[in-house]
């Protein structure tokens, strides 16, 4: 089965720090999304993006966080100053016909550790 | 509001024992629904989804789960469970909107 791919598996980083996650989503999928998930709680939505533009963020996703699809086949999170709370496994997904339609594929996940 | 419950934190059990993990939604209008898999160290695989016709949903690794609109539930069950079944389940459910909201997710601990 077609993978989602996401680097690194772990970043650390300072607080007040920028960081980038990186994402490159199954290569003939449209609809991309980023999701987090702090230990010990739930799988939460961060935001969705299709035809270059988000079309869905969640009330987590603020002025700190963006988006970008760089090339043809990255999908970035960026963290422009990062906080203790940022801390958590974000997941990239991404699908062919949107998330009403079919299932979501997800990576492995990232580790971001803030310090 | 909408929202997705587990009501199951942890749920330990001893092999070849019978499973159902609890799921219930907020929602009045249409629904897809879907339980993920999380195995330790790996990242979250679909177990199965409904999105209309039967009701009873039958996955992969033997797994089926039950949508009972009438309860607003998406049961997850599996009649005998094995020590690889370790692992923990999201109940996922799509509103009609461009993203997943998940329940908190059961810790399925089988004992050998």
């Amino acid at each position: 089965e077609p993978e989602v791919t996401q680097t690194p598996s772990h970043q650390v980083t300072q607080m007040g720090q920028e960081v980038i996650l990186r994402c490159v989503p199954i290569s003939n999928h449209l609809y991309f999304y980023w999701y987090r998930q702090i230990l010990g709680q739930k799988v939460e939505f961060l935001v969705s993006f299709y035809n270059n533009e988000i079309s869905e963020k969640s009330e987590i996703f603020d002025d700190q966080f963006s988006v970008e699809r760089p090339d043809g086949s990255n999908f970035t999170l960026k963290i422009r100053s990062t906080k203790l709370e940022d801390s958590a496994m974000y997941f990239c997904a991404s699908t062919g016909q949107g998330a009403t339609n079919e299932k979501l594929f997800f990576g492995s996940g990232t580790q971001l550790s803030v310090l | 509001a909408q929202s997705v419950s587990q009501h199951n934190h942890h749920v330990i059990l001893s092999e070849a024992a019978s499973l159902e993990l609890g799921c219930n939604y907020s929602y009045g209008g249409t629904v897809n629904l879907f339980w993920y898999v999380q195995y330790p160290g790996q990242h979250l695989q679909l177990l199965l989804k409904y999105f209309s016709g039967d009701p009873l949903v039958k996955g992969i690794k033997g797994f089926e789960a039950e949508f009972i609109k009438s309860k607003f539930s998406f049961n997850l069950r599996k009649p005998s469970v094995q020590w690889s079944d370790t692992a923990e389940y999201f109940c996922a459910v799509n509103f009609g909107n461009e993203k997943l909201t998940f329940g908190t997710g059961t810790r399925l601990t089988i004992i050998p």
